[in-house]
C-alpha cells in the first residue's frame, strides 16, 4: 500500500542543523509532487515545502526561505529535507506528504517526525 | 495570502447528531482547491474531502463537502464515536500557495 515514513528528527541547538528523510513506496514516486509540512506542539498545520515529481517548481513558506532545502532522490524513492540556521520556533512533527495531483491537496501522510529546537 | 477563518473553535455534539463546520476564506477560493482534513491525537492528518466536496478514497459517505467563493462547509450527517477529532480546511492559491484553517476541535457532549 502506500506508504511515507520520516525518519531524521532530533533535538538541535538553535543555529544547527538537521536532515529529515521520508521513504515512499507502494505508489510511483517520480509521478508525484511532495510537500512537507510542520505542526508545532498543540498547534495548526503549517505548509513547508514542495517540490514538483520533476523538481523543475520548488516553493517554501516565507520562513524557511534560504534555510530550508527540499530534495527527492528518485532512484531511492526517498524525500528530504535540509533545515539549517534552525531557530526555536522551527520546532514541530514534520510531516511528509504526497501531492494530490491537480487539485493542490494532501492526499497522504507519513507519521511523522519530531523536531525539537532548545539550548 | 489568503486566510482561512475555521468556526466555530469547538462543537461540542453528541453521538448521532448532525455536525456542521465552516471554513470562511479571506478571498475567493477555486472550488478545487479547497480541502478537508481529519486529524487525531497523536496522528497524522486524514484527507477527507478534495475539490470542495468528493470524498477521499475510503471516506464514508456521512461525510461531505460544499461551498463556493468565500464560504466552505463540511457536514457529517450521523455522527460516530470514531468521527471526534480535530478537522482542518486548506486551500491552493496565492502566496503562500498552501494555507491551512485553524482547526475546529468537534468533541463529544
Amino acid at each position: 500500500q502506500v506508504q511515507l515514513v520520516e525518519s531524521g528528527g532530533g533535538v538541535v541547538q538553535p543555529g544547527g542543523s538537521l536532515r529529515l528523510s521520508c521513504a515512499a513506496s507502494g505508489f510511483t514516486f517520480l509521478s508525484y509532487g511532495m510537500h512537507w509540512v510542520r505542526q508545532a506542539p498543540g498547534k495548526g498545520l503549517e505548509w513547508v515545502a514542495y517540490i514538483r515529481n520533476d523538481e523543475n517548481i520548488i516553493w517554501y513558506v516565507d520562513s524557511v526561505k534560504g534555510r530550508f532545502t527540499i530534495s527527492r532522490d528518485t532512484s531511492k524513492n526517498t524525500l528530504s529535507l535540509q533545515m539549517n540556521s534552525l531557530r526555536l520556533e522551527d520546532t514541530a512533527v514534520y510531516y511528509c506528504a504526497r501531492d494530490l495531483t491537480h487539485f493542490g491537496a494532501f492526499d497522504t501522510w507519513g507519521p511523522g517526525t519530531m523536531v525539537t529546537v532548545s539550548s | 495570502e489568503i486566510v482561512l477563518t475555521q468556526s466555530p473553535g469547538t462543537l461540542s455534539m453528541s453521538l448521532g447528531e448532525r455536525a456542521t463546520l465552516s471554513c470562511r476564506a479571506s478571498q475567493s477560493v477555486s472550488t478545487t482547491y479547497l480541502a478537508w482534513y481529519q486529524q487525531k491525537p497523536g496522528q497524522a492528518p486524514r484527507l477527507l474531502i478534495y475539490g470542495a466536496s468528493s470524498r477521499a478514497t475510503g471516506i464514508p459517505d456521512r461525510f461531505s463537502g460544499s461551498g463556493s467563493g468565500t464560504d466552505f462547509t463540511l457536514t457529517i450527517s450521523r455522527l460516530e464515536p470514531e468521527d471526534f477529532a480535530v478537522y482542518y480546511c486548506q486551500q491552493y492559491g496565492s502566496s503562500p500557495p498552501y494555507t491551512f484553517g485553524q482547526g475546529t476541535k468537534l468533541e463529544i457532549k
